[in-house]
């Protein structure tokens, strides 16, 4: 079955330093990797996503993560986090072998970015 | 914005009731995810919708079901409802690809009291 951990429920950081919030994942064919953020009263909003080639992916504000097959983790990072970062950060994974293609999420990570 | 829209935002109800949720998709998407958000259970995938046929079933309770009408739009039933049902219901809509993102609306807020 397809899950996915992410096992820090929160994530603390000052205001510049590099952040990063961790996922693993349980496939039984290929992934496809997903980052998603969601500020409060918001739907989830797509950062990245990883499909194939470089494991380095990099998304939307300044977001990267990178894919390691055989630690089986898609862990998210940023140089220099802002305050305006604080959020609830979920993965996601996509197994090939289902066909429906649906999404399955981890538990969420807050991360919260101190001035 | 997505170009999902779900409606309504929210919505109070007492316990027995039934309400509907509705989404619509992006355009040009066919398929529809709904997604429930607890406080305490993450996201929990509910049923997906492909060009109007059910594709795949989460962990949907029998009182909850769903449908896709002709125009794509989507719609979430729960009946007899529960306290333990108040959460947050998100709609998300994709093109039927792997290696495309999902799209989610803004979600709809449902407490029961």
């Amino acid at each position: 079955a397809q899950s996915v951990a992410q096992p820090e429920d929160q994530v603390n950081v000052a205001e510049g330093n590099p952040l990063t919030v961790k996922c693993t994942y349980s496939v039984s064919g290929n992934p496809y990797l997903f980052w998603y953020v969601q500020y409060p009263n918001r739907g989830l909003q797509f950062l990245l996503k990883y499909i194939t080639g470089d494991n380095l992916v990099k998304g939307s504000y300044g977001f990267e993560a990178e894919f390691n097959k055989s630690q089986t983790s898609f862990h998210l990072k940023k140089p220099s986090a802002l305050v305006s970062d604080s959020a609830l950060y979920f993965c996601a994974v996509r197994d090939l072998m289902d066909s429906s293609y649906k999404l399955i999420f981890g538990s969420g990570t807050r991360l919260l970015v101190r001035p | 914005d997505s170009g999902v829209t779900q409606t309504p935002k929210h919505l109070i109800t007492a316990t027995g009731q039934r309400v509907t949720l509705r989404c619509s998709p992006r355009s040009g998407d066919l398929s529809v995810y709904w997604y429930q958000q607890s406080l305490d259970q993450g996201l929990q995938f509910l049923i997906q919708y492909y060009n109007g046929e059910e594709r795949a079933k989460g962990n949907i309770l029998e009182r909850f079901s769903a449908q896709q009408f002709p125009d794509l739009h989507s719609e979430l039933n729960l009946s007899s409802l529960e306290l333990g049902d108040s959460a947050l219901y998100f709609c998300a809509s994709s093109e039927i690809r792997a290696d495309t993102e999902a799209f989610f609306g803004q979600g709809t807020r449902l407490t029961v009291v």
